[in-house]
């Protein structure tokens, strides 16, 4: 059964670059069947889509934060990461790492647990 | 880029009760519209995919209906384990949630 596990610092100053890893366990990211995504959830509010990977490195973002986010994938590492530029308190969240099937490019099916990620001086 | 509405936002209803929520998309959408369930600190879960289609393992009770802009999600009999936030989402263009819809016991 694939697991997905964020990992990455829970503080980030404003202005600086938030970054973070998505480590696959019990699979292969390179399978070739699946895309990777970001998702991150403000506390006490909904969800927003941030972008997604696939293993070709074909990238797709969130049009509101496309011009501050990077997704890569190291299929070395069997990771993803997130990177995200020119943070603010407004990109206080909770984020996940997720998994999508090919087959159904509309579907998140695997989920991180999340990581709380602050920003604050 | 589409932009998802869902009401109620928030709604409590008894045990055994039928719990309807709708979702509407900017433009059409076909059914490309997926509905998930999450509970307090976890991640979301998927129920239905392609608006009407159950997630293999996912109680019967839960259904989808709609396309184009209007779409429904049904619990056909609460039970205490659904208390959850809900979110449809589309993926005709990208990928957009819904606000959410909180349900509750009353």
């Amino acid at each position: 059964q694939v697991q997905l596990q964020e990992s990455g610092p829970g503080l980030v100053k404003p202005s600086q670059t938030l970054s973070l890893t998505c480590t696959v366990s019990g699979g292969s990211i390179s399978s070739g069947s699946y895309y990777w995504s970001w998702i991150r959830q403000p506390a006490g509010k909904g969800l927003e889509w941030i972008g997604r990977i696939y293993t070709s490195g074909s990238t797709n973002y969130n049009p509101s934060l496309k011009s501050r986010v990077t997704i890569s994938v190291d299929t070395s590492k069997n990771q993803f990461s997130l990177k995200l530029s020119s943070v603010t308190a407004a990109d206080t969240a909770v984020y996940y790492c997720a998994r999508g099937p090919l087959q159904a490019p509309g579907v998140v099916d695997v989920w991180g647990q999340g990581t709380t990620v602050t920003v604050s001086s | 880029d589409i932009q998802m509405t869902q009401s109620p936002s928030s709604l409590s209803a008894s045990v055994g009760d039928r719990v309807t929520i709708t979702c509407q998309a900017s433009q059409d959408i076909s059914n490309y519209l997926n509905w998930y369930q999450q509970k307090p600190g976890k991640a979301p879960k998927l129920l239905i995919y392609d608006a009407s289609n159950l997630e293999t393992g996912v109680p019967s009770r839960f259904s989808g209906s709609g396309s184009g802009t209007d779409f429904t999600f049904t619990i056909s009999s609460l039970q205490p384990e659904d208390i959850a936030t809900y979110y449809c989402q589309q993926y005709d263009n990208l990928i957009t949630f819904g606000p959410g819809t909180k349900v509750d016991i009353k």
